[in-house]
């Protein structure tokens, strides 16, 4: 079935040094839609970029993720991490406008 | 700005009784959704829904029960709680198409003792 894996539960950065975070997906649909959401403790999830263009960078908020469909990849990037992206990220993929399926999730913490 | 509420934000629940959460979004979406968050787990689908009238069962159904009285409406059901059933709990809608996004509530903190 369809399915997302984030293999990093927990990642911990000093302030400015670059982040990513990884994301892998598997499906047999060709139309698939990727999303990474940000979660804020004591807040919503909220959507932070989206992409369902093959090779094409995509960039909200300072950070940035390519869709690889040629290795089904959609990893996390930032330049240099800031306190405030301290959170938990969720890589997550829609298929056939059906619902959205969401990885394990990784707790980012930025220390100063 | 989607709005999804979810009522109520935190309940305590005793073993073998029965729970009903609410959730209500005011942005006319078709699709809502019901996931629980659990460390290591990430956000997992429970069930969710088309519109009105319509209850369809995500990855981890077992336990629950879903009703979609309205297109605004959509509630989640634990007819006998367990502790494993203890998690955080979020509602989300969406209009349900290609890279259209969700829109989540603040969630709702259940603990079965």
């Amino acid at each position: 079935g369809d399915s997302v894996t984030q293999k990093e539960g927990l990642v911990t950065l000093t302030e400015g040094l670059p982040v990513m975070l990884n994301c892998t997906y598997q499906t047999i649909y060709s139309n698939a839609f990727l999303f990474w959401y940000v979660h804020y403790l004591n807040e919503s999830p909220r959507l932070l970029l989206k992409s369902s263009t093959d090779n094409k960078r995509t960039e909200h908020q300072g950070f940035h993720a390519t869709l690889h469909k040629s290795s089904s990849s959609f990893h996390l990037q930032k330049s240099s991490a800031q306190l405030s992206d301290s959170a938990l990220y969720y890589c997550a993929l829609r298929v056939n406008y059906n619902v959205l399926y969401f990885g394990s999730g990784t707790k980012l913490t930025v220390e100063p | 700005e989607a709005a999804v509420t979810q009522s109520p934000r935190n309940k305590v629940a005793v073993t073998g009784g029965k729970v009903t959460l609410s959730c209500n979004q005011t942005n006319n979406h078709n699709n809502m959704y019901w996931y629980r968050q659990d460390t290591g787990h990430g956000l997992r689908l429970i069930h969710y829904s088309y519109g009105a009238g319509s209850t369809e069962k995500g990855d981890i159904p077992d336990g629950y029960k879903a009703s979609r009285p309205s297109q605004e409406n959509f509630s989640l059901i634990l007819e006998l709680a367990t502790p494993s059933q203890t998690s955080v709990y979020f509602c989300a809608s969406g209009p349900g198409q290609g890279n259209t996004e969700v829109f989540f509530g603040k969630g709702t903190r259940l603990t079965v003792v």
